[in-house]
């Protein structure tokens, strides 16, 4: 059965800095892995997607790792701004369920 | 990608009634799902509905409590019934985007207070 954790649960940070989020899962057999973003009592934007097959997505001053041996992903933001400011949800698709698990998040907080 | 709209974006209801909830789509999925979020918790999923067959429902969910319909290839309802207040929830709709990848896209989420 999959299971998703992330680090820290939550984290403030002033401008500017670079930071990153880490993600968990316990099955590496995954089809794919998501991170999203969610603000305060919001739906899901999707940020980046890898595939099994890949070992990182770049999107703007965002960027995804995944490494299915270690069973980790992160997501590293650059040069961080107050707009960042949500929570992170990464989630894994397993070969063995096709369904998204989600991780438990991250509450990013970035001050001026 | 897929624009997703959510009907209604909040409610507030008493124990005991239900609510209907719609999602509508731009483009023809064969898939929607919907999910459950708890206050400060993650995303669980409540079930994947199949245009043209019953819904299909995860663990600790029953077609009782949450009957979904899905009479067409861009839209479902989810109808959380006799509700309490632990049903209070964000309650989320989502597709996958189609292509290679199964990139799966949400919509806005219906905020349930139940009182």
């Amino acid at each position: 059965k999959q299971e998703v954790t992330q680090i820290p649960a939550a984290l403030s940070v002033p401008e500017g800095e670079n930071l990153v989020l880490n993600c968990s899962f316990t099955d590496s057999a995954i089809y794919n892995l998501q991170w999203f973003r969610q603000d305060p009592g919001k739906g899901l934007t999707s940020l980046l997607l890898i595939q099994s097959s890949q070992r990182e997505q770049t999107s703007g001053r965002l960027n995804a790792s995944l490494d299915k041996s270690s069973g980790r992903s992160t997501l590293y933001i650059a040069a961080s701004q107050p707009g960042d400011s949500a929570t992170y949800l990464c989630a894994a698709r397993s070969y063995n369920t096709d369904k998204l698990i989600f991780g438990t998040g991250t509450r990013l907080q970035v001050f001026p | 990608s897929a624009v997703i709209s959510q009907k209604p974006s909040r409610d507030i209801c008493q124990r005991g009634t239900s609510l209907t909830i719609q999602c509508q789509v731009d483009s023809q999925v064969t898939m929607m799902f919907w999910y459950r979020q708890q206050p400060g918790q993650s995303l669980t999923l409540i079930a994947t509905a199949n245009q043209g067959s019953e819904a299909t429902y995860e663990s600790g969910f029953v077609i009782d409590k949450f009957p979904i319909s899905r009479p067409n290839l861009t839209f479902s309802t989810l109808t959380v019934s006799n509700m309490s207040p632990e049903d209070s929830s964000i309650y989320l709709c989502s597709v996958e985007g189609g292509g290679a990848y199964n990139e799966q896209f949400f919509g806005p989420g219906t905020r349930l207070t139940v009182l």
